[in-house]
């Protein structure tokens, strides 16, 4: 099992150029997550799934968009890159909503310029 | 609202030194509480968790107890090793609500 994956692992956009990243995973989870995280301001919540077709907005949605198309794959999109959304971008999925282990991935590094 | 208080550090040990990460949360009802690590250029894996009152998460030589009287879920090992370093995270969850990580605090072992 290859558990999370994450594509790309770095890239770097000019302002205003747009984006997806893609999260993967095999372990059959119903829920998965996209969060960000910067220094001294541990992770924050982007969006959220609770299973194939759907999303939700977590603590900071705004710049972002999301799909779930399919149950092992869970995409963000930026539309219009901002400097503001340089980050470390982590995708984690589980197996129920909150109460259990969530399983992240390595991460893909983002640099806005 | 509801949150994780944690020292972002870093934190500095010679090796076979006593770790405490001191963590305390506000929280309504009952949260499970979790402690996640971070190795340099890796995602988050699962440390250890507890999911009630006066349980105790172990795994790996670390542990932490539920402390529901003071709010609080501290990460402790009695002799920290070299390949310890990394940046370690408390965090809880309160049912059907998201998972509230803490800003995460960095630990150095030197030899």
């Amino acid at each position: 099992n290859a558990g999370v994956t994450q594509t790309p692992k770095f890239r770097v956009l000019k302002t205003g150029q747009s984006m997806t990243l893609l999260c993967a995973q095999d372990m059959n989870h119903e829920y998965m997550y996209w969060y960000r995280q910067d220094p001294g301001m541990g992770l924050r919540l982007i969006h959220y799934s609770v299973g194939e077709g759907t999303t939700a907005k977590g603590e900071v949605p705004d710049g972002y968009n999301v799909s779930r198309l399919k149950k092992q794959n869970f995409l963000l999109g930026l539309e219009s890159a901002a400097p503001s959304q340089t980050s470390v971008y982590f995708c984690a999925s589980s197996y129920l909503y909150g109460e259990e282990t969530q399983y992240f991935g390595p991460g893909t590094r983002l640099l806005v310029l | 609202g509801d949150s994780v208080t944690q020292m972002e550090g870093p934190v500095t040990l010679s090796e076979e030194a006593f770790l405490t990460i001191n963590c305390t949360y506000t929280a309504t009802g009952y949260p499970s509480l979790f402690w996640y690590v971070q190795y340099p250029g890796e995602g988050l894996q699962l440390l250890l968790k507890a999911t009630k009152a006066d349980d105790k998460g172990s795994n790996k030589g670390f542990e932490a107890t539920y402390r529901k009287e003071t709010t609080s879920f501290h990460l402790e090992k009695g002799s920290v090793q070299v390949s310890d370093s990394a940046v370690y995270f408390c965090a809880y969850s309160g049912g059907y609500q998201k998972v509230t990580f803490g800003i995460g605090t960095k630990l150095q072992v030197i030899p």
